[in-house]
């Protein structure tokens, strides 16, 4: 089975710190996603990859950057974390587009900004 | 993407059938339709996809109208663990670039009671 794994499962950074959100995966999945899922908002796409050194903003890309120097992969940076970026921010990855085979996702990580 | 509908929640007792509705009207012929279940603390998974046939695998089935303009999943046995959120989305095989997202709406909240 193909797994994405996220580095850490829940993480407590204060604000203004720089925060790593590492996401690797094991199946050499061209596309690799970052999302952030809020109640009441559902899941929204920070960024996502489709290949190494690729990348393109999704629908909230505001104070997240991202870096894929590795195939396998993904990571999601906080320049500066703030408080209204305590989310569950989960990493996904797909093979070619995605759309006839499905994408997996990592469990998940529990970010809280204090 | 084209646009789904999904009831907000449905109830099921373990055990028994379950069939969750997806209308989708607007559904093109390009358009691949694709469940996902998220269960509590988890991120999403996939469950199922299908173009124009109906589709089995080891965890659901799913039946597609013939006009396409909805669908249905469907699990044979509900267990207490199959309780979870569903989507259900739309995905078009020729689409690229920003659209290899995922767009996830506000799918269908299942309870299975023991």
């Amino acid at each position: 089975d193909v797994k994405v794994t996220q580095s850490s499962r829940y993480l407590v950074k204060r604000t203004g710190e720089k925060v790593f959100l590492e996401c690797v995966q094991d199946m050499d999945h061209e596309n690799m996603f970052w999302y952030r899922q809020d109640p009441g908002l559902g899941l929204r796409l920070i960024y996502f990859s489709y290949d190494v050194k690729m990348k393109e903003k999704g629908d909230i890309p505001e104070g997240y950057s991202v870096s894929r120097e590795k195939k396998e992969r993904f990571s999601l940076i906080l320049e500066s974390a703030s408080t209204n970026q305590t989310s569950m921010y989960l990493c996904a990855s797909s093979l070619y587009r995605g759309l006839r085979y499905g994408y997996t996702f990592g469990s998940g990580t529990r970010l809280t900004v204090v | 993407d084209a646009k789904t509908t999904q009831p907000n929640s449905m109830e099921s007792n373990e055990e028994e059938p379950v069939h969750l509705p997806c209308n989708h009207s607007t559904i093109s012929g390009t358009d691949y339709i694709h469940w996902y279940r998220q269960l509590p603390s988890q991120g999403p998974e996939y469950v199922i996809h299908g173009l124009t046939s109906n589709v089995n695998n080891r965890m659901a089935s799913l039946a597609i109208a013939e006009d396409r303009k909805s669908s249905t999943l469907i699990l044979h046995r509900a267990t207490l663990r199959d309780a979870a959120v569903y989507y259900c989305i739309l995905r078009d095989v020729n689409s690229g670039g920003s659209n290899y997202k995922l767009t996830f709406g506000k799918g269908t909240l299942l309870t299975v009671n023991p």
